[in-house]
């Protein structure tokens, strides 16, 4: 069974412009979490989604930041005319379908996304 | 307020010098905690799942413990391969809420 899988893995970004990054959860799970990271910081959630709902983004800034998880394909994390402070590494998390969503979260291996 | 935090923040150990991370949490309807390991440029690894007060989970050198207020992870003998940040995380099935982690270093 494939881990939680994100891409890309590294992510360079001029300012103003959109990225966008994706993940593909854990085979049987239908729970994706997003969670920002700076260096030497903790894990900040952003976003839960179920697959084709936002459950909660309560920690998604209101303004340039979007996610989606659609029925088919990969959860996506979009971030519009980026800036210099949303570089960070941005962690994906999926959690399995019978612990409703509050289950164990196993991690990806993180999108670093650089703004210039 | 829920919150969930980690001490100390960095800890540096000999080789073979147990120790303990603290993990305690004011999170209110505890439904599960979690403890995962995190290396430099990686996503956390998890470790452990605690349901309820007085459960222990072991694997290898690693011990975690759980009360009604906080839970501990014991390092019994410590490798410099266990040298990692370690993150505690709760639930109430409403959110998850994750502790800043405890920065462990270990020295030959």
């Amino acid at each position: 069974n494939a881990g939680v899988m994100q891409n890309p893995r590294h992510l360079v970004r001029r300012r103003g412009q959109e990225a966008r990054l994706r993940c593909s959860p854990m085979k049987g799970h239908s729970h994706v979490y997003w969670y920002r990271q700076l260096p030497e910081e903790g894990l900040k959630f952003m976003v839960y989604l179920q697959k084709e709902n936002i459950i909660d983004e309560s920690g998604m800034p209101k303004e340039r930041f979007s996610a989606e998880f659609p029925k088919e394909g990969p959860s996506i994390l979009r971030i519009q005319q980026v800036v210099r402070g949303d570089s960070a590494a941005y962690f994906c998390a999926s959690s399995p379908d019978g612990t409703g969503g509050f289950g164990e979260q196993f991690f990806g291996p993180g999108t670093r996304l650089t703004v210039l | 307020e829920d919150q969930v935090t980690q001490s100390p923040e960095a800890l540096r150990l000999q080789e073979g010098e147990s120790s303990s991370l603290n993990c305690s949490y004011t999170v209110s309807g505890l439904r599960g905690l979690f403890w995962y390991r995190q290396d430099p440029g990686k996503g956390p690894e998890f470790l452990f799942t605690l349901y309820s007060a007085g459960e222990e989970k072991e694997k290898e050198r690693l011990k975690a413990t759980l009360t009604k207020k906080e839970s501990f992870l014991h390092i019994t003998a410590p490798k410099p391969e266990d040298s990692a940040t370690y993150l505690c995380a709760v639930t109430n099935f409403n959110k998850f809420y994750f502790g800043s982690g405890t920065k462990l270093n270990v020295k030959p």
